[in-house]
């Protein structure tokens, strides 16, 4: 069954600590990839995506994502993490051909970020 | 910077009552799309809408949601007699032709008593 998952539902790390969110698709083709972050109350803010080309790509607030077709992941990183990074983060994919447009996302994974 | 903007923020409603959630999209969008989210549970695909009628739209989205564009502005979301299980946040997106990013609104928090 196609789907997108997220392994960690939670995530705790120190203020400055370097930070990896992973994403695993399972779809018969290359989807594009996104990664959205809700801070508490809020709406989806997209942080970055990818369509083709590089496998990796650059996003807002000093986030990068890289695309490994091998092992169908597009995971989320930052090398020095904020307290205002504190949210959740959801990876989504739109199928490219066969699905339509719309977004199937993970299920999340929280971040802490301890001071 | 154009927003995707939704009203009410927050909707508080009695079982079986009818609600309308509205949603103001970027004005050069036109795919336009509802989701919605559980508390604690990831976000949901309901229904898109292309050119005045629905493209496509999930098993969630039964004969008790319908949507319209009536204005060419605004897109509404209406759950004619809303369930207990309806409580979410219903967030609106859109997005342009040939683009595959899609901009969210803030969401309406449904609550159903």
């Amino acid at each position: 069954a196609q789907s997108v998952t997220q392994p960690d539902i939670h995530i705790t790390v120190s203020e400055g600590a370097s930070l990896e969110l992973r994403c695993n698709y399972s779809y018969g083709a290359t989807p594009y990839l996104f990664w959205y972050v809700q801070s508490p109350g809020q709406g989806l803010q997209l942080l970055l995506k990818y369509f083709s080309g590089d496998t990796l790509v650059q996003g807002i607030k000093g986030f990068e994502a890289e695309f490994k077709r091998s092992q169908s992941s597009f995971n989320l990183r930052k090398p020095s993490v904020h307290w205002s990074d504190a949210a959740e983060y959801f990876c989504a994919v739109v199928l490219i051909t066969g699905g339509g447009n719309k977004l199937t996302f993970g299920t999340g994974t929280q971040l802490k970020v301890e001071l | 910077e154009p927003e995707v903007t939704q009203t009410p923020s927050h909707q508080v409603t009695q079982m079986g009552q009818e609600v309308i959630l509205r949603c103001v999209p970027i004005s050069n969008h036109l795919y336009f799309y509802w989701y919605r989210q559980i508390l604690g549970q990831k976000v949901e695909f309901l229904v898109s809408f292309y050119n005045n009628e629905i493209s496509e739209k999930s098993e969630i989205f039964d004969d008790q949601f319908s949507v319209e564009r009536p204005d060419g502005s605004n897109f509404t979301l209406k759950i004619r007699s809303t369930k207990l299980e309806d409580s979410a946040m219903y967030f609106c997106a859109g997005k342009k032709e040939g683009y595959n990013e899609q901009f969210f609104g803030p969401g309406t928090r449904l609550t159903v008593l």
